[in-house]
């Protein structure tokens, strides 16, 4: 069984560029969280999808948007890069996150993005 | 929101040493998850355990909701236990998928 796929793993984008990160969930998995880290803030949650809509969203400005299509992949993107945004962000799948057991979290290896 | 609390923020062992890491959190819970961050980044759940006790393999985990606490047993460490240690929770009324992560605990792992 795959696990969450992120690609891509590294970028490294110059200030005022915007990126996209993608994500696959674990198959069957429905909802997907996004989290940023940084060695300042920690772990921090940005936003999660469940069946194309976002249910739950972090404190960040709007530059940060997600979207979830119909077989569950989900793209994350930051406008206007800012240094600060340099980080690793993760991507998180579960079932559906209503019921216990199946509201298990697993991560992907992460996009790691420098911001220059 | 909920306040995370992860101690010690640092340990260093030496292989087949035992340890004991603690998180702590400021209310009630219905998810708490224990990972494992390796070098390379990856987060590799270690443990849902919103109450309880669980085993798996030299690792175990026990949660006491009512204190509002969890503690992460590691035994026989190897020195592919080190990377860094979070506690994360959620709670309902946050959504269950916004997990809340402590600070980490950083352990180092010597031949």
């Amino acid at each position: 069984k795959a696990g969450v796929t992120q690609t891509p793993r590294y970028l490294i984008k110059t200030r005022g560029q915007q990126v996209t990160l993608s994500c696959s969930p674990i198959s069957g998995h429905r909802s997907v969280s996004w989290y940023q880290q940084t060695p300042g803030q920690g772990l921090q949650f940005l936003f999660e999808y469940f069946s194309e809509t976002q249910r739950n969203k972090g404190n960040f400005p709007g530059r940060f948007s997600g979207r979830q299509f119909s077989n569950s992949r989900s793209e994350m993107n930051v406008s206007t890069l800012e240094l600060g945004d340099s980080a690793l962000y993760l991507c998180a799948s579960s079932l559906t996150g209503r019921t216990s057991g199946a509201n298990v979290l697993t991560f992907g290896a992460g996009s790691r993005l420098t911001v220059l | 929101g909920i306040q995370v609390e992860q101690s010690p923020p640092d340990l260093i062992l030496q292989e087949g040493a035992n340890s004991t890491l603690r998180c702590n959190f400021s209310d009630s819970v219905n998810n708490l998850q224990w990972f494992h961050q390796n070098p390379w980044g990856q987060l590799i759940n270690l443990f849902y355990i919103p109450s309880g006790t669980k085993q798996n393999g030299r690792l175990s985990a026990t949660t006491v909701a009512t204190e509002r606490y969890s503690l992460l047993y590691i035994s026989s460490s190897q020195t592919t236990d080190s990377g860094v240690y979070f506690c994360a929770v959620a709670r309902i009324s946050g959504g269950y998928n916004k997990l809340i992560f402590g600070a980490g605990t950083r352990l180092a792992v010597h031949p």
